[in-house]
This record gives structure tokens, sequence and C-alpha cells, in this order.
């Protein structure tokens, strides 16, 4: 089944640690992106990636990094630098950059302690 | 700089028809795109309006008007499975600017 896949679900981490969320897809989909939600607001954009070894910031990339090094997988750091990173983490991907269409992977729910 | 409004929420019984709205402010505009998201998962994508006019898919039809900045979601013969959060999105510049989100309380 083709489709959008992250993981953890659920992932905790102490204060001051880095933390890396997995997103991987398998519908050879050029465009993917990185979202945040927050609890009962919109989705804001991280970061997203239009093409292999390519990335642009979004609104709130502040305390984040990412890299693309292959199509299917578009992993999201989480870093120390982030002061408030305790949110619902969501992972999208598109065939391409103009395609009004979005497909959304399941969310890992990020908890700092 | 790009903004979005719509209303934080909706409440609708079974059956009923639903209007939720969205105006919104961008640069680079290519069209108007609505998703559904239930608590604790991930949004799906509904409809999108490219043109001027309505759109329907099945229960669900989405308008746009450029000319005022505004579209809006029409849900008809409510199911209690609508109950969730809906969001529009503006399409343009390779990505998507959400806006807050309307929560649909449907009641019996």
């Amino acid at each position: 089944d083709g489709g959008i896949t992250q993981s953890p679900k659920y992932l905790f981490r102490k204060e001051g640690q880095n933390v890396t969320l997995s997103c991987e897809q398998n519908l050879n989909h050029d465009a993917m992106y990185w979202y945040r939600q927050d609890p009962g607001q919109g989705l804001r954009l991280i970061y997203y990636s239009q093409i292999v070894n390519d990335f642009q910031k979004g609104d709130i990339a502040e305390g984040y990094s990412v890299s693309r090094e292959k199509k299917e997988s578009f992993p999201l750091t989480v870093t120390s630098a982030q002061k408030n990173p305790t949110a619902f983490y969501l992972c999208a991907s598109s065939l391409d950059q103009s395609t009004d269409t979005q497909y959304f992977g399941p969310g890992t729910r990020l908890t700092v302690l | 700089g790009q903004s979005l409004e719509q209303p934080s929420e909706v409440t609708a019984v079974e059956g009923a028809i639903v209007q939720i709205n969205c105006t919104y402010q961008t640069s680079g505009f290519y069209g108007l795109s609505w998703y559904q998201q239930h608590d604790g998962g991930a949004p799906t994508f509904l409809s999108y309006n490219g043109l001027d006019g309505l759109e329907e898919t099945g229960r669900f039809s989405s308008f746009l008007s450029r000319s005022d900045s505004y579209g809006y979601l029409l849900l008809q013969e409510l199911q209690m499975k609508d109950s969730a959060s809906y969001f529009c999105a503006v399409v343009g510049g390779g990505k998507l600017i959400f806006g807050q989100g309307t929560e649909l309380s449907v009641k019996p």
C-alpha cells in the first residue's frame, strides 16, 4: 500500500536533547513538508522540500533542521534551540510543488519533559 | 503577509446543512483547499477550488470568489461522523498556508 508514515506516534524527551522525527513516503512524490500543530490551532509550516537535496524554511523554522538526501525520506530534527518543542508534528507530501493536494502522515506527538 | 480567517466553532444538528466561511489575504494565490481533521488524527484533503464557482463532491461542496477573497465549505445531510475540525488553506508558492480551523460539532 502506498502512503506516508511517521514514527514513533508518541515521543518523550528531556529538555535540552535533540530529537529526530522520521517521515517516509512511497508515493513517489517530489515535495514534502513538515508542520507543527498546537492544541486548538492550525498547522504552521516548519520546512518544505520540493526536490531531493533542496529545502526551504517555512514560517517557524527556528530551532528545527531537516535533510532531504532521498526522495522517500524527510527527517526533522527538533534541536535544543527550539524554545517550546512540545507539539503535534505532521509530515505531508504532494506530487510536486504545484499540486493542491497534500497527503499527511499520522503525526508524531512530541512531549519534552 | 498572509492570513486566513474562519470561525473557531460551529454547531449543527444531524441531517442539517452547515456552511464554514473562509476569508483570506495573501499574495501568490493559486487556489483554496479544504481539509478535515478528526481529533488526534491527520488532516485529509476534501476539496480544491482553483477557479471561481462551486465544486461538488458528494455531500460536500466548496465555493470560491477570487474577487472577494472568500470561500466556503458546505456540508449537507450532516452525520455524527462529520464532527471534526475543518481547515481552509491557501495554495501558492509551492506550499499551503492553513487557517486556524473551525471545530464542527454535530448534535443528534
